[in-house]
């Protein structure tokens, strides 16, 4: 089956700067790859989502990047802010749209 | 707005006691829902996959006698943990595709359960 993993587990950055969160995936017919934030105790939030015909997509301060051949995608956030402040999860979708995976989880925290 | 509703979002019971958690696709028609587990601090674990018409799908190591999956109608499935101990105290969520294939995965604003 997929296997997703998901790096750091944590990440603290200053507010205004950059963060990178890393996943990589096993299967090769995963083809969708979509991004949540989780704030503590609520349900996750889709905030991007890629196709494995793209290779970036942007949404303001907030980008993905896939890497098909190497099986892996990043989600970036610009210029962060402490509202950026949730753990992050990444997934990897195969099998038309039936079976989910998740990583691991980022906890990012946005120092201001 | 939310498309897929879950209720309770808390539920409190008492050990050997049974809690239904029930799960709803609002505005479309959901033939698959898919049930999670969340620990704290830890990633979502699939529990399950809730076919409308047909037996669940559960991932190994989850007991099916437990935890009870009915996939009655096209917009409702229910997610039962039966004889409830304190291990298994969690935050439990649902989610469904939505309309169309394309479509995201929408998330139930889950349920913590507390088993005393």
């Amino acid at each position: 089956g997929e296997n997703v993993e998901q790096h750091p587990s944590t990440l603290s950055v200053q507010e205004g700067d950059s963060a990178v969160i890393k996943c990589t995936y096993s299967d090769s017919a995963s083809n969708y790859f979509p991004w949540y934030k989780q704030e503590l105790g609520k349900r996750p939030q889709l905030i991007i989502d890629i196709r494995s015909n793209v290779g970036e997509k942007k949404d303001q301060r907030i980008a993905v990047t896939l890497n098909k051949t190497a099986k892996h995608f990043s989600l970036h956030i610009t210029e962060t802010q402490p509202e950026d402040s949730a753990v992050y999860f990444c997934a990897a979708i195969s099998g038309g749209y039936q079976k989910v995976t998740f990583g691991t989880g980022t906890k990012l925290q946005v120092i201001p | 707005g939310a498309v897929v509703s879950q209720h309770p979002s808390w539920v409190i019971c008492k050990s050997g006691t049974s809690v239904k958690i029930e799960c709803r696709s609002l505005d479309f028609q959901a033939t698959t829902m898919f049930w999670y587990r969340q620990f704290p601090k830890q990633s979502l674990m699939l529990m399950a996959t809730s076919n409308e018409g047909s037996k669940a799908t559960y991932e190994q190591g989850v007991e099916k006698d437990k935890f009870l999956i009915n996939h009655a109608s096209l917009t409702l499935s229910t997610l039962t943990v039966t004889s409830a101990h304190p291990e298994d105290s969690s935050f439990y969520i649902c989610s469904a595709w939505g309309r169309q294939g394309n479509s995201p995965l929408h998330f139930g604003n889950g349920t913590r359960l507390t088993v005393t």
